[in-house]
């Protein structure tokens, strides 16, 4: 049972319009939510999270939209670059526990 | 911020022997470490959850006495695959976690391991 779903397992954008990248949750425990960017043999690196209190976190060209009624988030990017094309991970955890990761987005900003 | 260094980046070994992969905290205390797997196109699946000073959770279909968890440090942890074969062949991640971090997880740079 996979509890956060990145459906999109690919998506190309051009470069300086917007990426959105969409995740869905189904444990309705989760309270805090995460993206994570990914380069090949590396590790993912935090990038923007939200906690279930907000509905909007906003850090430069990138924004987090939670929709916790429809148990939906996104990530926007905006403009995009080419530096931005890598794998971003949805990840989500409720207290302390480990976070459960979505299967990813492959994100290519074409130039 | 805070870094983990996690080593070796990759690492190619014969079937049958062990592998030891090491995940080092350098400016914060890492009460916890998760320790993940990820295999090609899949997400990063949970092994274990490791606490300084106590015995590893594993999750369910790891085997523990395969992937030997260490956490002797606040600032230390290791994953052993123990008699490896080619099915083990993956990337590892190791990700740690304080109360001080607020939720800020910090991974490792990942281990690639290819066992011929």
């Amino acid at each position: 049972d996979q509890q956060v779903k990145q459906n999109s397992p690919s998506l190309s954008v051009q470069e300086g319009r917007i990426s959105i990248l969409n995740c869905d949750y189904t444990n309705s425990m989760f309270d805090y939510f995460l993206w994570y960017k990914k380069y090949p043999a590396e590790g993912p690196t935090f990038l923007i999270s939200i906690s279930s209190i907000k509905d909007k976190n906003e850090d430069g060209r990138f924004t987090v939209f939670l929709n916790k009624s429809a148990k939906h988030l996104s990530l926007h990017i905006v403009p995009s670059q080419p530096g931005d094309s890598a794998v971003y991970f949805c990840a989500a955890s409720g207290g302390n526990t480990p976070l459960v990761f979505g299967k990813g987005t492959r994100l290519s900003v074409i130039a | 911020g805070a870094v983990v260094s996690q080593h070796p980046s990759w690492v190619i070994c014969k079937s049958g022997t062990s592998v030891k992969i090491e995940c080092r905290s350098l400016d914060f205390q890492a009460t916890t470490m998760f320790w993940y797997r990820q295999f090609p196109k899949q997400s990063l699946m949970l092994m274990a959850t490791s606490n300084e000073g106590s015995k590893a959770t594993y999750e369910q279909g790891v085997e523990k006495d395969k992937f030997l968890i260490n956490h002797a440090s606040l600032t230390l942890s290791t994953l052993t695959v123990t008699s490896a074969h080619p099915e083990d062949s993956s990337f590892y991640i190791c990700s740690g976690w304080t109360t001080s971090q607020n939720y800020g997880y910090t991974f490792g740079s990942g281990t690639r391991l290819t066992v011929v």
